[in-house]
């Protein structure tokens, strides 16, 4: 079964850095993109950007280039998302998901991870 | 960045109807459109890729169609189950964006 579980919840002060988790399994994780997305309280779906984890190939969003680090740790099949100082401003729902067909970097969104939930408050 | 943008923003419906809702891109895309399904409090599911293929697992009721700029999702008979926010993204040019929504209540 193709499965990609995110790690928990977390509840971080502003300026402290964080790095959640989007383990995939049940298929060849190095050979499709896999992406992440932000979800604002009551908003809608905003896409960051994706990672080739064979080669750590990389895409942002233009919003989100220099505000984020996505990498992924293709020996444990696991993408990763990561902020060095985070604001109020972060505070939302992110998602992982993968692509629907390997190897492609144009296509749509297949499988989701079930959401990390990322409270930024002091 | 394309543009997407999705009409209405919200309907109510009833069990058995009909349900048609449309996605507009600012420029061309072909047809890398994709429809996702989100109930409240859950992750997004992918509905329809290709802008008319449906995803492995995916009822018939749903169907996608357009190409270009101009896109459709069509639900032929409404379920309680389909009650939810259904967004569109396009895939054709980095950043993918999402359009901004429909809700679909009673």
């Amino acid at each position: 079964e193709v499965q990609l579980v995110q790690s928990g919840a977390e509840v971080k002060q502003p300026g402290e850095s964080l790095k959640i988790s989007c383990k995939g399994s049940g298929y060849s994780f190095t050979t499709y993109w896999i992406g992440w997305v932000r979800q604002m309280p009551g908003k809608g779906l905003e896409w960051m950007g994706i990672i080739y984890p064979g080669d750590s190939d990389t895409r942002y969003s233009p919003s989100f280039q220099g505000q984020v680090t996505i990498s992924a740790d293709k020996s444990i099949s696991t993408a990763y998302l990561q902020w060095s100082s985070l604001k109020a401003s972060d505070t939302a729902m992110y998602y992982c998901a993968r692509h629907h067909e390997q190897g492609k970097g144009y296509d749509a969104f297949y499988m989701w991870g079930q959401g990390t939930m990322i409270t930024v408050s002091s | 960045d394309i543009q997407m943008t999705q009409s209405p923003s919200s309907l109510s419906a009833s069990v058995g109807d009909r349900v048609t809702i449309t996605c507009r891109a600012s420029q061309g895309i072909s047809n890398y459109l994709a429809w996702f399904q989100q109930k409240p409090g859950k992750a997004p599911k992918s509905l329809i890729y290709g802008a008319s293929n449906l995803q492995s697992g995916v009822p018939g009721k749903f169907s996608g169609s357009g190409s270009g700029t101009d896109f459709t999702l069509t639900i032929s008979s409404l379920q309680p189950e389909d009650f939810a926010t259904y967004y569109c993204q396009q895939y054709n040019s980095y950043p993918f964006t999402f359009g901004p929504g429909t809700k679909v209540d009673i």
